[in-house]
């Protein structure tokens, strides 16, 4: 069974802050799809990133990184510098082969950013 | 740009009635999904589709039937609507290879009384 576990309920930081939001996944599978979102409290929902289970190198993308480990079975985003419209609820999940890969999403992680 | 966008926004049913949501996407994507999200939890996926004509269960299909009959479109129906089906709604596309990219809609804000 595929499981994903966001182990931080809720995050508070001061703006310019570094963080990090940890997932942690279980699969039995060895191809799979990474993913995270990020839903601001206006509710939308916005694609971030998607990193295949074959391709371990570490992405970033402006104040965004991605850092995933398949010996850990992390898959773990950073922000740096933190601002306040970084203020969302971030959801990491995962994809398992089957049709357009069947996703299961982590409870995800409340990040505030204080000025 | 419309991207994807749903309709409607916000609906209020009562225990037994019957509604469709609507989902349309322009970007010619082949796959489509609809989730319910519910306080406190992450998405559930209840059923997708992997081009024009196909349907599959999610995760949470119970209680939903949809239709793909034309690309753009993708619909959810709640035959006989239950207070467990009071969610947020969120339909999605992506275009599956590369160069990969997914769009959610706004969400539809359904209560079942």
């Amino acid at each position: 069974a595929q499981k994903v576990t966001q182990a931080q309920t809720e995050i508070s930081v001061v703006e310019k802050e570094d963080v990090t939001l940890d997932c942690v996944y279980e699969t039995r599978d060895t191809t799979y799809y990474l993913f995270w979102y990020k839903q601001p409290p206006s509710g939308e929902l916005v694609f971030l990133i998607r990193r295949n289970s074959f391709d371990e190198q570490n992405e970033i993308s402006g104040r965004y990184s991605w850092n995933f480990q398949k010996s850990t079975s992390s898959f773990n985003f950073t922000i740096t510098a933190s601002q306040v419209v970084d203020s969302a609820v971030y959801f990491c999940a995962l994809s398992e082969p089957g049709g357009s890969y069947i996703p299961t999403f982590g409870r995800g992680t409340s990040l505030i950013v204080h000025p | 740009n419309a991207g994807v966008t749903q309709t409607p926004k916000f609906r209020v049913l009562k225990t037994g009635q019957s509604m469709t949501l609507l989902c349309a996407q322009d970007m010619n994507h082949e796959y489509m999904y609809w989730y319910r999200q519910d306080p406190g939890m992450g998405l559930r996926l209840i059923h997708y589709s992997v081009g024009e004509g196909t349907t599959a269960k999610g995760k949470v299909p119970d209680g939903y039937n949809v239709s793909r009959l034309k690309k753009q479109n993708f619909l959810l129906g709640l035959e006989s609507a239950a207070p467990s089906q009071t969610s947020v709604y969120f339909c999605a596309s992506d275009s599956g290879g590369l160069p990969y990219e997914q769009y959610f809609g706004p969400g539809t804000r359904l209560t079942v009384t």
